[in-house]
């Protein structure tokens, strides 16, 4: 069966700092998407980062960035000049095609001015 | 566009009592998913439907069912309400094979 593991429960980073949130995978499928989502106190769950698996490139979004190594199935999200508005529930999130999304436990991330 | 809604947002029951949570999705998307999210399970796959079809399942008991109509628009059933079923039910929509699922704000549900 397909997991999800997100080993730190919560995180803190000084502000404009960078910070990477990891996460790691178990799967037989070699065709498959991983997600980071962002929850923030208004519980509004927002898609931050998507990675299709047999894209070898990693996926940027301004300051959000991934290092996605498939043969070690981790999936580590990277914050460059970490903002307050940063400050959330991170959850690693895996899917393959047609299938259910598998969500991590989350990592709690404090930005600390 | 408009996102995804979800009513009611807050919802007080009582054991025993059932109910109904409602999710609109984002125009053109026809796959909808529920999530049952409580701090100490996390966010947990409820089901999926696509097309007025349930595609994927997830572990819960049969108190738990749900439809889709042919709007897109889904529906969430609760029965015999427990006081475990209090929780943040989380309703998201995708195209058809892209899986960006995109959330709602959530209804909260307290059972008493």
């Amino acid at each position: 069966a397909q997991t999800v593991t997100q080993s730190q429960p919560e995180m803190s980073v000084q502000e404009a700092e960078t910070v990477t949130l990891s996460c790691t995978y178990d799967t037989s499928e070699s065709d498959y998407y991983l997600f980071w989502y962002k929850q923030p106190p208004s519980r509004q769950m927002i898609l931050v980062i998507r990675q299709e698996a047999y894209k070898q490139q990693n996926a940027t979004e301004n300051r959000f960035s991934v290092n996605f190594q498939k043969a070690a199935k981790s999936f580590s999200l990277k914050i460059s000049d970490s903002q307050l508005g940063d400050a959330a529930m991170y959850f690693c999130a895996y899917s393959t095609r047609d299938d259910k999304i598998i969500f991590g436990k989350g990592t709690r991330l404090h930005i600390l001015p | 566009k408009a996102g995804v809604t979800q009513t009611p947002r807050y919802l007080i029951k009582t054991r025993g009592q059932q109910v109904t949570l409602s999710c609109s999705p984002i125009s053109g998307h026809r796959s909808v998913s529920w999530y049952q999210q409580t701090p100490g399970q996390g966010l947990q796959f409820l089901f999926e439907y696509f097309s007025e079809t349930q595609r994927n399942k997830g572990n819960f008991p049969g108190r738990f069912s749900g439809r889709q109509f042919s709007n897109s628009r889904s529906e969430m059933n609760v029965s015999t309400l427990e006081l475990g079923d209090s929780a943040l039910y989380l309703c998201a929509s995708s195209r058809d094979t892209s899986h960006e699922q995109f959330f709602g704000p959530g209804t909260r549900l307290t059972v008493l």
